[in-house]
């Protein structure tokens, strides 16, 4: 049974980076699926930041992509995400998260996530 | 970008109740790829349905998608008490796919 679990810190200074790791167990990330990081900002819904491949490709929400990157280290069997010049508005409780089924629609890949890790609050605060 | 708003935001109801939550897209959402999640508080989403009408692995059959273009709803036939929570659609037919808002599930 796959399990995903977020590690990072939990405060991070404004302008400074994020950055969290996800570790996949009970699953080769080098197998397959495509996986994921979504946030979700403590009383509001879910934002979905970006998604991974095993093989290196890349693909973000546009509107997180300048400050966003995402990469795999299949030897570590994990997943980073790291979010640059954050600010108060990127406190959320950050989710990794494995693609169900990915689709390419227009140029780019689309997904549903299951299962998800259980999520680590990042606070933004100096 | 598409948009997805669920009504209501808040729905109260008692054990043993119909549940009828909606989820309307800005634009039509190709092939129906429409998921819901269920989240109690302080965990993590939890996958109800995909592509609008199929249930994930393990979930009740108490749980049903519908739909397509810009309409779609999730009804639960018979409310338990571990069914109160909040629930979000999401749509991945374009990028980037979004998450509605939600509608939390109370106990009247």
């Amino acid at each position: 049974q796959v399990q995903l679990q977020e590690s990072g810190p939990g405060l991070v200074k404004p302008s400074e980076t994020l950055s969290l790791t996800c570790a996949v167990s009970g699953y080769s990330i080098s197998s397959g699926y495509h996986w994921g990081w979504i946030r979700q900002p403590p009383g509001k819904g879910l934002e979905w930041i970006g998604s991974i491949y095993h093989s290196g490709v890349t693909y973000y929400n546009p509107s997180l992509k300048s400050r966003v990157t995402i990469s795999v280290d299949t030897s570590k069997n994990h997943f980073s995400l790291k979010l640059s010049s954050v600010t108060a508005a990127d406190t959320a409780v950050y989710y990794c998260a494995r693609a169900g089924e990915t689709f390419y629609v227009s140029g780019t890949y689309t997904n549903w996530f299951d299962p998800w890790g259980q999520g680590t609050l990042v606070t933004v605060s100096s | 970008e598409i948009v997805l708003t669920q009504s209501p935001g808040t729905l109260s109801l008692s054990p043993g109740e119909r549940a009828t939550l909606s989820c309307r897209a800005s634009q039509s959402v190709s092939s129906s790829y429409l998921a819901w999640y269920q989240q109690k508080p302080g965990q993590a989403p939890r996958l109800l349905i995909y592509g609008a009408s199929t249930r994930a692995t393990g979930i009740p059959d108490r749980f049903s998608g519908s739909g397509s273009g810009t309409d779609f709803t999730l009804t639960i036939s018979r409310l338990e008490p571990e069914d109160f929570a909040v629930y979000y659609c999401q749509h991945y037919g374009s990028s980037p796919n979004t998450f509605g808002q939600g509608t939390k599930l109370e106990i009247k």
